[in-house]
């Protein structure tokens, strides 16, 4: 499978534990995107990583949340202290390039659910 | 930022009729536009997009869309419904220049048989 792989499936966490949410762009992709799907809502863009650098995080939350990109790896996207807002599909996408004209292919997301 | 709006929520048609899902979106500037279907428990596969030329766009499974400026629209279409077809439909743009992805809340599609 050459798609955007994303794991866990799926991710049950207590309130206060960390979640760990690992993503792995298609081949060929140097461009990573997260979001977040709320029930019954569209998706939410939190950050926008090429390898190593956070280019745009404007919809990341301030606090307990983190991305990154590393030379080698998936990207990660991290939330300390979790709680039962964050209870919610996240979603990676990767692009081949830079632009907004450019098509981001989406991976089968992550399901967090806070205890 | 971009706003974009999909009408109705939920959207039922019978098989074989045709299949209208609207988005609206709120821009000066012509943006790149996108329509993404995602079936249950998945994530979202591009369907179709327009950045520039022809606005009357031919995407997978039959369908297309087509960007007019003058009404700041970008509909999707698919001229008969299959059972296949259900599922949610997000509409996406993205500003010339820009980094984001702005989706509609999505509009869920039932076929009925």
């Amino acid at each position: 499978n050459a798609g955007v792989m994303q794991n866990p499936r799926h991710l049950v966490r207590r309130r206060g534990q960390e979640a760990r949410l690992r993503c792995s762009p298609m081949k060929g992709h140097s461009h990573v995107y997260w979001y977040r799907q709320l029930p019954e809502e569209g998706l939410k863009f939190m950050v926008y990583l090429q390898k190593e650098n956070i280019i745009d995080e404007s919809g990341m939350p301030k606090e307990r949340f983190s991305a990154e990109f590393p030379k080698e790896g998936p990207s990660i996207l991290r939330i300390q202290q979790v709680v039962r807002g964050d209870s919610a599909a996240y979603f990676c996408a990767s692009s081949q390039g830079q632009g907004a004209s450019q098509p981001q292919h989406f991976g089968d997301g992550t399901r967090l659910s806070i205890l | 930022a971009q706003s974009v709006t999909q009408l109705g929520s939920h959207v039922s048609v019978s098989e074989g009729a045709l299949v209208l899902l609207r988005c609206n979106y709120s821009s000066s500037v012509p943006p790149y536009l996108f329509w993404y279907v995602q079936y249950p428990n998945q994530g979202l596969q591009l369907l179709l997009k327009y950045t520039t030329g022809a606005t009357l766009v031919k995407g997978i499974n039959g369908f297309e869309a087509e960007f007019k400026k003058s009404e700041t629209s970008f509909h999707l279409t698919k001229p008969s419904a299959h059972m296949s077809d259900a599922a949610e439909y997000f509409c996406a743009v993205s500003d010339q220049g820009g980094n984001q992805f702005y989706f509609g809340t999505g509009t869920s599609l039932t076929v009925i048989p």
